[in-house]
């Protein structure tokens, strides 16, 4: 079946420093994108989404950026800050069929 | 607003005892979907329905049943409990039928079957 998957599970970044999360996905008829963030004991929360009509989107602190070519895409978070620590996931959404979530990086913000 | 309510926040069930974990959102979502999350695998769909009487089955429907009678709630009910169903289960809505704009999550029920 179709799978979104993750290049890292973990990653750990300096606070301050600029995030980078990386995801692949495998269906290139996927037209929708988005990302959420998910702390300890709670639900995921919506970060950014983004079409495929588009390149880029950015939000507060936060930007995605797609490469259809490649099936790629990725989060950035400028300025991580402690609170950012979380699991993050990705997921697409192909035509006719539920959104298909990747398993998660966990980002590791140090003080 | 309180968005996705999920009730209970916690479950310990024997094998082949049945019980239903509730949900409801207050947004007037038309879609609302069910999901388990296991270590290592990610969010799996169980049931999704894209309005109230229609229902339809996700990657992984088998032990669970759904209804929805009404636009705010969609119960996900366990038949008969196996431990392989041992979870953190999250209900989540979204405004668009299609499922292309943002699923708004509830707290999630960690449910526990031995």
């Amino acid at each position: 079946g179709e799978s979104v998957g993750l290049h890292l599970p973990t990653l750990s970044v300096q606070e301050g420093d600029n995030s980078i999360i990386n995801c692949a996905y495998s269906n290139s008829a996927s037209d929708y994108f988005i990302w959420y963030k998910q702390e300890s004991g709670k639900g995921p929360q919506f970060i950014i989404d983004i079409r495929s009509n588009m390149d880029k989107r950015q939000g507060q602190r936060v930007t995605v950026l797609l490469n259809k070519t490649v099936k790629h895409l990725s989060l950035q978070i400028a300025a991580t800050q402690p609170g950012d620590s979380a699991v993050y996931f990705c997921a697409d959404k192909p035509l006719r069929t539920p959104l298909v979530f990747g398993k998660g990086t966990r980002l590791s913000v140090i003080a | 607003n309180a968005g996705v309510t999920q009730t209970p926040k916690f479950q310990v069930l024997k094998t082949g005892q049945s019980m239903t974990l509730q949900c409801a959102q207050d947004m007037n979502h038309e879609y609302m979907s069910w999901y388990r999350q296991d270590p290592g695998m990610g969010l799996r769909l169980i049931h999704y329905s894209v309005g109230a009487g229609i229902t339809d089955q996700g990657e992984v429907p088998n032990g669970y049943n759904v209804s929805r009678s009404t636009t705010e709630d969609f119960p996900l009910r366990l038949l008969s409990a196996a431990p392989s169903q041992t979870s953190v289960y999250f209900c989540a809505s979204s405004y668009s039928r299609r499922e292309d704009t943002p699923l708004h999550f509830g707290n999630g029920t960690r449910l526990t079957v031995t």
